[in-house]
Protein backbone atom coordinates (compact mmCIF):
# COMPACT_ATOMS: atom_id res chain seq x y z
CA UNK A 1 0.00 0.00 0.00
CA UNK A 2 1.24 3.55 -0.79
CA UNK A 3 0.91 6.60 1.63
CA UNK A 4 2.27 9.46 1.94
CA UNK A 5 3.17 11.71 5.71
CA UNK A 6 3.83 14.96 5.35
CA UNK A 7 5.63 15.61 8.82
CA UNK A 8 4.61 19.03 9.40
CA UNK A 9 1.62 20.70 8.54
CA UNK A 10 2.88 24.60 9.10
CA UNK A 11 6.89 25.95 8.41
CA UNK A 12 7.51 29.48 8.77
CA UNK A 13 11.00 30.42 7.70
CA UNK A 14 12.90 34.09 7.46
CA UNK A 15 12.98 35.52 3.64
CA UNK A 16 16.62 34.34 2.46
CA UNK A 17 17.37 31.62 4.90
CA UNK A 18 17.11 27.81 3.97
CA UNK A 19 13.99 25.76 3.42
CA UNK A 20 13.00 22.23 4.62
CA UNK A 21 9.89 20.71 4.02
CA UNK A 22 9.85 16.90 4.84
CA UNK A 23 8.04 14.07 3.60
CA UNK A 24 7.86 9.87 4.28
CA UNK A 25 6.51 7.43 1.79
CA UNK A 26 5.43 4.28 2.11
CA UNK A 27 5.53 2.22 -1.05
CA UNK A 28 5.46 -1.24 -2.17
CA UNK A 29 7.15 -0.86 -5.07
CA UNK A 30 9.43 1.37 -6.33
CA UNK A 31 8.00 4.12 -5.99
CA UNK A 32 7.88 7.70 -8.26
CA UNK A 33 7.76 10.74 -6.26
CA UNK A 34 6.70 14.13 -6.34
CA UNK A 35 6.60 17.91 -4.92
CA UNK A 36 3.92 19.71 -6.20
CA UNK A 37 3.26 23.85 -4.85
CA UNK A 38 -0.25 25.38 -4.70
CA UNK A 39 -0.29 29.25 -4.93
CA UNK A 40 -3.44 30.77 -3.32
CA UNK A 41 -6.53 30.12 -5.40
CA UNK A 42 -4.34 28.11 -8.00
CA UNK A 43 -4.05 24.96 -9.31
CA UNK A 44 -1.33 22.59 -8.31
CA UNK A 45 2.20 23.04 -10.38
CA UNK A 46 4.73 19.82 -10.47
CA UNK A 47 7.85 21.22 -8.98
CA UNK A 48 10.02 18.00 -9.28
CA UNK A 49 9.47 14.31 -9.15
CA UNK A 50 12.17 11.18 -8.89
CA UNK A 51 11.38 8.28 -11.13
CA UNK A 52 14.48 5.94 -10.17
CA UNK A 53 17.28 8.02 -11.75
CA UNK A 54 19.37 10.35 -10.25
CA UNK A 55 18.56 10.43 -5.93
CA UNK A 56 19.29 14.42 -5.70
CA UNK A 57 16.38 15.94 -7.52
CA UNK A 58 16.40 19.43 -9.22
CA UNK A 59 13.08 21.46 -9.37
CA UNK A 60 12.07 24.58 -10.66
CA UNK A 61 12.46 27.87 -8.55
CA UNK A 62 15.35 26.59 -6.91
CA UNK A 63 14.00 23.93 -5.11
CA UNK A 64 15.57 20.22 -4.83
CA UNK A 65 14.85 17.08 -3.26
CA UNK A 66 16.80 14.11 -2.18
CA UNK A 67 15.26 10.27 -2.50
CA UNK A 68 16.59 8.28 0.63
CA UNK A 69 15.58 4.84 0.02
CA UNK A 70 16.99 3.53 3.40
CA UNK A 71 14.86 6.22 5.21
CA UNK A 72 12.20 5.99 2.92
CA UNK A 73 12.10 10.37 2.66
CA UNK A 74 11.88 12.31 -0.16
CA UNK A 75 12.50 15.68 1.93
CA UNK A 76 12.15 19.35 -0.61
CA UNK A 77 15.00 21.43 0.19
CA UNK A 78 15.57 25.11 -1.09
CA UNK A 79 19.00 26.88 0.37
CA UNK A 80 17.28 30.62 0.65
CA UNK A 81 13.83 31.40 0.44
CA UNK A 82 12.09 34.34 -1.29
CA UNK A 83 8.60 35.58 -0.39
CA UNK A 84 7.21 34.27 -3.68
CA UNK A 85 7.61 30.41 -2.03
CA UNK A 86 5.21 31.07 0.26
CA UNK A 87 2.67 28.37 -0.82
CA UNK A 88 0.85 25.06 -0.04
CA UNK A 89 3.28 22.22 -0.76
CA UNK A 90 1.97 18.70 -1.17
CA UNK A 91 4.55 15.51 -1.43
CA UNK A 92 2.85 12.73 -3.53
CA UNK A 93 4.09 8.73 -4.22
CA UNK A 94 2.97 6.85 -7.31
CA UNK A 95 2.82 3.21 -8.68
CA UNK A 96 3.84 3.14 -12.14
CA UNK A 97 1.54 6.40 -12.26
CA UNK A 98 -1.72 5.02 -12.57
CA UNK A 99 -2.46 5.89 -8.92
CA UNK A 100 -1.69 9.18 -6.86
CA UNK A 101 -1.30 9.25 -3.02
CA UNK A 102 -0.99 13.23 -1.91
CA UNK A 103 0.13 13.90 1.65
CA UNK A 104 -1.85 16.77 3.66
CA UNK A 105 0.05 18.89 2.34
CA UNK A 106 2.67 21.74 4.16
CA UNK A 107 1.50 25.26 4.38
CA UNK A 108 4.83 27.46 3.87
CA UNK A 109 4.96 31.22 5.55
CA UNK A 110 8.02 33.34 4.55
CA UNK A 111 8.46 36.58 7.03
CA UNK A 112 10.14 39.54 5.28
CA UNK B 1 -0.29 26.73 -18.30
CA UNK B 2 -0.76 23.17 -17.94
CA UNK B 3 -2.54 22.25 -20.78
CA UNK B 4 -5.83 21.19 -18.37
CA UNK B 5 -8.74 23.59 -19.25
CA UNK B 6 -11.46 23.52 -16.53
CA UNK B 7 -14.98 25.19 -16.43
CA UNK B 8 -16.63 27.02 -15.56
CA UNK B 9 -14.01 28.71 -12.91
CA UNK B 10 -16.99 29.81 -10.35
CA UNK B 11 -20.10 28.74 -9.86
CA UNK B 12 -22.81 30.03 -7.18
CA UNK B 13 -25.99 27.74 -6.64
CA UNK B 14 -28.23 26.84 -4.27
CA UNK B 15 -28.79 23.75 -1.69
CA UNK B 16 -30.57 21.04 -3.59
CA UNK B 17 -29.62 22.07 -7.15
CA UNK B 18 -27.14 20.12 -9.05
CA UNK B 19 -24.56 21.48 -11.37
CA UNK B 20 -21.87 20.05 -13.62
CA UNK B 21 -17.77 20.79 -13.90
CA UNK B 22 -16.23 19.92 -16.98
CA UNK B 23 -12.70 19.53 -17.27
CA UNK B 24 -10.76 19.00 -20.85
CA UNK B 25 -7.33 16.61 -20.20
CA UNK B 26 -4.24 17.71 -21.76
CA UNK B 27 -3.90 16.55 -25.60
CA UNK B 28 -2.50 13.00 -25.38
CA UNK B 29 -3.12 12.19 -21.85
CA UNK B 30 -5.81 9.05 -21.45
CA UNK B 31 -6.36 10.12 -17.81
CA UNK B 32 -8.48 12.50 -15.90
CA UNK B 33 -8.84 12.24 -12.21
CA UNK B 34 -11.19 14.54 -10.23
CA UNK B 35 -10.03 15.95 -6.59
CA UNK B 36 -12.14 18.32 -4.17
CA UNK B 37 -10.24 20.64 -2.11
CA UNK B 38 -11.60 22.31 0.94
CA UNK B 39 -10.20 24.31 3.89
CA UNK B 40 -11.80 21.07 6.70
CA UNK B 41 -11.01 17.55 4.76
CA UNK B 42 -7.57 19.22 2.56
CA UNK B 43 -7.17 17.41 -1.00
CA UNK B 44 -9.66 14.69 -1.50
CA UNK B 45 -9.19 11.96 -4.29
CA UNK B 46 -13.11 11.54 -6.28
CA UNK B 47 -12.39 9.46 -8.45
CA UNK B 48 -10.06 8.47 -11.87
CA UNK B 49 -10.96 7.61 -15.66
CA UNK B 50 -8.73 5.89 -18.06
CA UNK B 51 -9.89 6.24 -21.65
CA UNK B 52 -13.28 6.28 -20.86
CA UNK B 53 -13.51 3.66 -17.75
CA UNK B 54 -13.67 3.93 -14.32
CA UNK B 55 -10.42 3.62 -12.88
CA UNK B 56 -10.27 3.88 -9.09
CA UNK B 57 -12.55 5.76 -6.44
CA UNK B 58 -12.20 7.42 -3.66
CA UNK B 59 -14.53 9.57 -1.22
CA UNK B 60 -16.97 10.36 -3.85
CA UNK B 61 -19.77 11.04 -2.44
CA UNK B 62 -23.09 9.14 -3.97
CA UNK B 63 -24.66 12.45 -4.62
CA UNK B 64 -21.87 12.83 -7.09
CA UNK B 65 -21.29 11.10 -10.46
CA UNK B 66 -18.43 11.52 -13.26
CA UNK B 67 -18.10 9.85 -16.26
CA UNK B 68 -14.71 10.70 -19.27
CA UNK B 69 -16.85 10.78 -22.87
CA UNK B 70 -14.96 9.46 -26.50
CA UNK B 71 -12.95 12.39 -26.93
CA UNK B 72 -11.74 11.95 -23.43
CA UNK B 73 -12.81 14.91 -21.47
CA UNK B 74 -15.17 14.31 -18.28
CA UNK B 75 -17.89 15.24 -16.47
CA UNK B 76 -18.33 15.87 -12.77
CA UNK B 77 -22.15 16.08 -11.91
CA UNK B 78 -23.19 17.21 -8.40
CA UNK B 79 -26.65 17.08 -7.13
CA UNK B 80 -28.68 17.88 -4.38
CA UNK B 81 -26.16 20.32 -3.05
CA UNK B 82 -25.32 20.69 0.30
CA UNK B 83 -23.78 23.76 1.75
CA UNK B 84 -20.63 21.59 2.76
CA UNK B 85 -20.37 20.98 -1.05
CA UNK B 86 -19.41 23.95 -1.31
CA UNK B 87 -14.95 23.67 -2.43
CA UNK B 88 -12.97 23.96 -5.17
CA UNK B 89 -13.09 21.31 -7.40
CA UNK B 90 -9.98 20.61 -9.37
CA UNK B 91 -9.15 17.55 -12.47
CA UNK B 92 -6.11 16.63 -13.45
CA UNK B 93 -4.85 14.52 -15.99
CA UNK B 94 -1.75 11.89 -17.31
CA UNK B 95 -0.52 9.68 -19.58
CA UNK B 96 -0.85 6.96 -17.08
CA UNK B 97 0.68 3.56 -16.78
CA UNK B 98 4.03 5.21 -17.55
CA UNK B 99 6.29 5.37 -14.13
CA UNK B 100 7.37 8.23 -14.74
CA UNK B 101 3.90 10.27 -15.50
CA UNK B 102 2.87 13.21 -13.33
CA UNK B 103 -0.38 14.95 -13.18
CA UNK B 104 -1.08 17.92 -14.62
CA UNK B 105 -3.87 20.10 -12.79
CA UNK B 106 -6.34 22.75 -14.15
CA UNK B 107 -7.12 26.05 -12.68
CA UNK B 108 -10.20 24.49 -10.50
CA UNK B 109 -13.65 25.38 -10.42
CA UNK B 110 -14.99 26.87 -7.39
CA UNK B 111 -18.06 26.38 -6.40
CA UNK B 112 -20.19 28.15 -3.55
CA UNK B 113 -23.37 26.23 -2.31
CA UNK B 114 -25.80 29.26 -0.60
Amino acid sequence: AQSVTQLDSHVSVSEGTPVLLRCNYSSSYSPSLFWYVQHPNKGLQLLLKYTSAATLVKGINGFEAEFKKSETSFHLTKPSAHMSDAAEYFCVVSDSGIQFYFGTGTSLTVIP
Amino acid sequence: DSGVTQTPKHLITATGQRVTLRCSPRSGDLSVYWYQQSLDQGLQFLIQYYNGEERAKGNILERFSAQQFPDLHSELNLSSLELGDSALYFCASSIAGQNTGELFFGEGSRLTVL
